[in-house]
């Protein structure tokens, strides 16, 4: 199974400033036929479900908006919230779904310092 | 709006059965590949396992493997997970969560509110 392991575990930013989490995988998630990065990110907000925010490690999915970026390539990957809002206080979740089992991260805890 | 709604989840003993269904509307199920994820109380997020649109292939994670079965009933959009021999680490929140077309329906674009699982004695 592939293992994702994200950093830090929490965080404290202050509004306005900028957070990164980083989440690598102990394998390539990099499918050598088409260059894509098989690697989404997910939001999960306290008593609701995850969210999709970044799919193909660096698209955003429709909707969601533009503070929020993806990047990184094979092993390494990280999720950056540019300008960090009250209502983006959450969890975050990497998921890599190159090979079964699809596997998350531990999440990182993203809080208003 | 896309809509995913879970039931059938509740309160069972180690070596019970539960079977989830999850209703899908306003989008037919019909072309999506359809997931299983559980959520542990205060832990992270497990994939259990996926269904392809018409039933054929079908994945699981080691842990449920032999005790879990995903089904389809894609004439009434529904979604299921059978599981037996219920064990108290499965002692979760289920979700059922829809395959994002714009990732080749790998990671998923549309989630319900899931439903508890508890397995206790």
């Amino acid at each position: 199974d592939i293992v994702m392991t994200q950093s830090p575990d929490s965080l404290a930013v202050s509004l306005g400033e900028r957070a990164t989490i980083n989440c690598k995988s102990s394998q390539s998630v990099l499918y050598s036929s088409n260059k894509m990065n098989y690697l989404a990110w997910y939001q999960q907000k306290v008593g609701q479900p995850p969210k999709l925010l970044i799919y193909w490690a660096s698209t955003r999915e429709s909707g969601v908006p533009d503070r929020f970026s993806g990047s990184g390539s094979t092993t390494d990957f990280t999720l950056t919230i540019s300008s960090l809002q009250a209502e983006d206080v959450a969890v975050y979740y990497c998921q890599q779904y190159y090979s079964y089992p699809q596997t998350f991260g531990q999440g990182t805890k993203v809080e208003i310092k | 709006e896309v809509q995913l709604v879970e039931s059938g989840g509740g309160v069972v003993q180690p070596g019970g059965s539960l079977r989830l269904s999850c209703a899908a509307s306003e989008f037919t199920l019909t072309i999506y590949w359809m997931n299983w994820v559980r959520q542990a109380p205060g832990k992270g997020l497990e994939w259990v396992a996926n269904i392809k649109p018409d039933g054929s292939e079908k994945s699981y994670v080691a842990s449920v493997k032999g005790r879990f079965t995903i089904s389809r009933d894609n004439a009434n959009n529904l979604l299921y997970l059978q599981m037996n021999s219920l064990r108290a680490e499965d002692t979760a929140v289920y979700y059922c969560a829809r395959g994002s077309e714009s990732s080749g329906y790998r990671s998923s674009d549309y989630w319900g509110q899931g439903t508890l699982v508890t397995v206790s004695s």
